[in-house]
Protein backbone atom coordinates (compact mmCIF):
# COMPACT_ATOMS: atom_id res chain seq x y z
CA UNK A 1 0.00 0.00 0.00
CA UNK A 2 1.65 3.49 -0.55
CA UNK A 3 3.21 4.97 2.36
CA UNK A 4 3.35 8.51 3.15
CA UNK A 5 6.77 9.74 5.47
CA UNK A 6 6.58 13.17 7.35
CA UNK A 7 9.23 14.08 10.19
CA UNK A 8 8.30 13.69 13.29
CA UNK A 9 8.92 17.36 14.54
CA UNK A 10 10.07 20.89 13.29
CA UNK A 11 10.90 23.52 15.58
CA UNK A 12 10.62 27.43 14.05
CA UNK A 13 11.09 30.54 15.96
CA UNK A 14 8.24 33.31 15.71
CA UNK A 15 8.11 35.12 12.54
CA UNK A 16 10.21 32.59 10.74
CA UNK A 17 9.53 29.81 8.59
CA UNK A 18 8.19 26.28 8.49
CA UNK A 19 8.48 23.56 6.27
CA UNK A 20 7.16 20.22 7.22
CA UNK A 21 7.71 17.69 4.30
CA UNK A 22 5.58 14.33 2.85
CA UNK A 23 7.47 12.22 1.03
CA UNK A 24 6.05 9.11 -0.89
CA UNK A 25 6.51 7.43 -4.60
CA UNK A 26 5.96 10.02 -7.00
CA UNK A 27 3.86 11.66 -4.96
CA UNK A 28 4.23 14.88 -7.48
CA UNK A 29 1.76 12.81 -9.60
CA UNK A 30 -1.05 13.13 -6.67
CA UNK A 31 -2.92 15.75 -5.22
CA UNK A 32 -1.97 15.79 -1.68
CA UNK A 33 -4.10 17.45 1.39
CA UNK A 34 -2.59 18.72 4.26
CA UNK A 35 -4.50 19.48 8.04
CA UNK A 36 -3.19 20.96 11.43
CA UNK A 37 -4.59 19.37 14.57
CA UNK A 38 -4.61 21.14 17.45
CA UNK A 39 -4.85 19.14 20.66
CA UNK A 40 -8.54 17.90 21.68
CA UNK A 41 -9.28 19.25 18.39
CA UNK A 42 -10.51 17.62 15.09
CA UNK A 43 -8.30 18.20 11.75
CA UNK A 44 -8.90 21.14 10.03
CA UNK A 45 -8.19 21.32 6.00
CA UNK A 46 -5.36 23.81 5.63
CA UNK A 47 -4.25 23.20 1.95
CA UNK A 48 -5.95 21.03 -0.95
CA UNK A 49 -5.05 19.68 -3.67
CA UNK A 50 -1.36 20.72 -3.57
CA UNK A 51 -1.47 24.75 -3.21
CA UNK A 52 -5.64 25.54 -2.34
CA UNK A 53 -6.35 27.46 0.37
CA UNK A 54 -9.72 26.76 1.48
CA UNK A 55 -11.94 29.97 2.79
CA UNK A 56 -10.31 31.01 5.84
CA UNK A 57 -7.23 29.81 5.79
CA UNK A 58 -4.42 32.30 6.35
CA UNK A 59 -2.23 33.14 2.86
CA UNK A 60 0.64 32.42 5.00
CA UNK A 61 -0.11 28.52 4.62
CA UNK A 62 1.24 27.27 1.11
CA UNK A 63 1.87 24.04 -0.20
CA UNK A 64 3.93 22.45 -3.06
CA UNK A 65 4.67 18.85 -4.47
CA UNK A 66 6.82 17.76 -7.25
CA UNK A 67 8.63 14.45 -7.51
CA UNK A 68 8.79 12.44 -4.03
CA UNK A 69 8.27 15.14 -1.94
CA UNK A 70 5.35 17.22 -1.06
CA UNK A 71 5.35 20.40 0.89
CA UNK A 72 3.50 22.50 3.51
CA UNK A 73 5.39 26.03 4.24
CA UNK A 74 4.03 28.03 7.06
CA UNK A 75 5.59 31.72 6.94
CA UNK A 76 5.87 34.21 9.82
CA UNK A 77 4.91 31.74 11.47
CA UNK A 78 2.59 32.08 15.13
CA UNK A 79 2.20 30.82 18.80
CA UNK A 80 -1.40 29.92 17.14
CA UNK A 81 0.40 27.84 14.73
CA UNK A 82 1.58 24.58 16.50
CA UNK A 83 0.02 21.56 16.36
CA UNK A 84 0.11 18.36 14.26
CA UNK A 85 0.05 18.44 10.57
CA UNK A 86 -0.87 15.65 8.60
CA UNK A 87 -0.08 15.33 4.38
CA UNK A 88 -3.13 13.15 2.87
CA UNK A 89 -3.41 11.56 -0.22
CA UNK A 90 -6.12 9.71 -2.19
CA UNK A 91 -4.32 6.05 -3.95
CA UNK A 92 -6.61 5.22 -6.70
CA UNK A 93 -4.23 1.69 -6.94
CA UNK A 94 -5.25 1.32 -3.37
CA UNK A 95 -9.17 2.68 -3.72
CA UNK A 96 -7.75 4.04 -0.07
CA UNK A 97 -7.21 7.35 1.31
CA UNK A 98 -4.05 7.52 2.99
CA UNK A 99 -2.25 9.64 5.78
CA UNK A 100 1.48 10.68 6.73
CA UNK A 101 2.53 9.85 10.00
CA UNK A 102 2.34 13.59 11.06
CA UNK A 103 4.65 16.52 11.98
CA UNK A 104 4.70 18.58 15.42
CA UNK A 105 5.33 21.73 14.72
CA UNK A 106 6.75 23.14 18.39
CA UNK A 107 6.81 27.25 17.56
CA UNK A 108 9.89 28.07 20.50
CA UNK B 1 -23.62 26.22 8.51
CA UNK B 2 -22.33 22.69 7.99
CA UNK B 3 -22.06 20.15 11.09
CA UNK B 4 -20.71 16.33 11.64
CA UNK B 5 -22.19 15.08 14.71
CA UNK B 6 -20.80 11.49 15.68
CA UNK B 7 -21.98 9.19 18.72
CA UNK B 8 -22.38 5.84 19.54
CA UNK B 9 -18.75 5.63 21.35
CA UNK B 10 -17.77 3.93 24.40
CA UNK B 11 -16.63 1.15 25.92
CA UNK B 12 -16.75 -2.12 24.63
CA UNK B 13 -15.68 -5.61 25.66
CA UNK B 14 -13.07 -7.80 23.25
CA UNK B 15 -15.01 -9.33 20.42
CA UNK B 16 -18.31 -6.90 20.68
CA UNK B 17 -20.06 -4.65 18.50
CA UNK B 18 -20.64 -0.99 18.14
CA UNK B 19 -22.75 1.26 15.78
CA UNK B 20 -21.82 4.67 15.46
CA UNK B 21 -23.45 7.55 13.95
CA UNK B 22 -22.78 10.71 12.65
CA UNK B 23 -25.64 13.24 12.20
CA UNK B 24 -24.32 15.86 9.28
CA UNK B 25 -27.09 19.13 8.48
CA UNK B 26 -26.23 22.45 6.39
CA UNK B 27 -25.52 20.57 3.63
CA UNK B 28 -27.39 18.36 1.24
CA UNK B 29 -26.13 15.15 2.50
CA UNK B 30 -26.74 13.01 -0.62
CA UNK B 31 -24.55 14.97 -2.70
CA UNK B 32 -21.30 14.14 -1.02
CA UNK B 33 -19.12 11.25 -0.21
CA UNK B 34 -18.47 10.48 3.41
CA UNK B 35 -15.64 9.00 5.27
CA UNK B 36 -14.62 7.43 8.78
CA UNK B 37 -11.01 8.24 10.15
CA UNK B 38 -10.01 6.99 13.32
CA UNK B 39 -7.31 8.21 16.16
CA UNK B 40 -6.34 6.12 18.71
CA UNK B 41 -4.97 8.91 21.54
CA UNK B 42 -1.66 10.49 21.04
CA UNK B 43 -0.95 8.98 17.62
CA UNK B 44 -1.82 9.95 13.77
CA UNK B 45 -5.11 9.60 11.63
CA UNK B 46 -5.94 6.39 9.88
CA UNK B 47 -8.62 6.20 7.76
CA UNK B 48 -11.22 3.35 7.78
CA UNK B 49 -13.60 3.36 4.98
CA UNK B 50 -15.67 5.87 2.27
CA UNK B 51 -18.81 5.41 0.85
CA UNK B 52 -20.02 7.03 -2.08
CA UNK B 53 -23.02 10.20 -2.10
CA UNK B 54 -25.76 7.31 -3.51
CA UNK B 55 -23.76 4.48 -0.66
CA UNK B 56 -23.33 2.04 -4.48
CA UNK B 57 -19.29 2.60 -3.83
CA UNK B 58 -17.62 1.40 -0.11
CA UNK B 59 -14.07 0.94 0.56
CA UNK B 60 -12.33 -0.42 3.31
CA UNK B 61 -9.21 -0.05 5.17
CA UNK B 62 -7.67 -3.43 5.02
CA UNK B 63 -7.25 -3.30 9.05
CA UNK B 64 -10.78 -3.19 9.46
CA UNK B 65 -12.07 -4.91 6.30
CA UNK B 66 -14.62 -7.77 6.51
CA UNK B 67 -15.36 -6.63 10.47
CA UNK B 68 -16.78 -3.17 9.92
CA UNK B 69 -19.67 -1.77 7.99
CA UNK B 70 -20.30 1.38 6.87
CA UNK B 71 -23.76 2.24 5.65
CA UNK B 72 -26.05 5.71 5.14
CA UNK B 73 -29.35 7.38 5.61
CA UNK B 74 -29.69 10.10 3.07
CA UNK B 75 -33.44 10.70 4.10
CA UNK B 76 -32.35 10.93 7.46
CA UNK B 77 -28.74 12.88 6.52
CA UNK B 78 -26.82 10.20 8.98
CA UNK B 79 -24.02 7.89 8.57
CA UNK B 80 -22.94 5.30 10.50
CA UNK B 81 -20.85 2.39 10.87
CA UNK B 82 -20.91 -0.53 12.52
CA UNK B 83 -18.15 -2.59 14.15
CA UNK B 84 -17.64 -6.26 15.03
CA UNK B 85 -14.94 -8.37 16.36
CA UNK B 86 -13.73 -5.49 17.87
CA UNK B 87 -9.78 -6.07 18.91
CA UNK B 88 -7.43 -3.47 21.40
CA UNK B 89 -6.32 -2.09 18.51
CA UNK B 90 -10.02 -0.78 17.45
CA UNK B 91 -9.39 1.48 20.43
CA UNK B 92 -9.78 5.18 18.66
CA UNK B 93 -11.58 8.23 18.33
CA UNK B 94 -13.46 7.81 15.40
CA UNK B 95 -14.02 10.74 13.28
CA UNK B 96 -16.83 11.56 10.16
CA UNK B 97 -15.53 13.75 7.37
CA UNK B 98 -17.54 14.70 4.97
CA UNK B 99 -15.93 15.07 1.38
CA UNK B 100 -16.28 18.30 -0.95
CA UNK B 101 -17.98 17.94 -4.50
CA UNK B 102 -15.10 16.84 -7.07
CA UNK B 103 -12.39 16.52 -4.37
CA UNK B 104 -10.47 13.63 -2.27
CA UNK B 105 -10.15 15.95 0.31
CA UNK B 106 -12.13 16.22 3.75
CA UNK B 107 -13.38 19.18 4.32
CA UNK B 108 -15.37 19.12 7.40
CA UNK B 109 -15.11 17.01 10.16
CA UNK B 110 -17.04 16.06 13.25
CA UNK B 111 -15.38 16.30 16.87
CA UNK B 112 -15.20 12.37 17.43
CA UNK B 113 -16.44 9.66 19.57
CA UNK B 114 -14.28 7.43 21.76
CA UNK B 115 -14.28 3.85 21.57
CA UNK B 116 -12.57 2.18 23.87
CA UNK B 117 -11.80 -1.86 23.55
CA UNK B 118 -11.22 -3.66 26.73
CA UNK B 119 -10.76 -7.08 27.83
Amino acid sequence: SYVLTQPPSVSVAPGQTARITCGGDNIGAKGVHWYLQRPGQAPVLVISYNTDRPSGIPERFSGSNSGNTATLTITRVEAGDEADYYCHVWDGNSEHSVFGSGTKVTVL
Amino acid sequence: EVQLVESGGGLIQRGGSLRLSCAASGFTFGHHSMNWVRQVPGQGLEWVSYISGSGTTIYYADSVKGRFTISRDNAKASLHLQLTGLRDEDTAVYYCARRPLSSSSFDYWGQGTLVIVSS
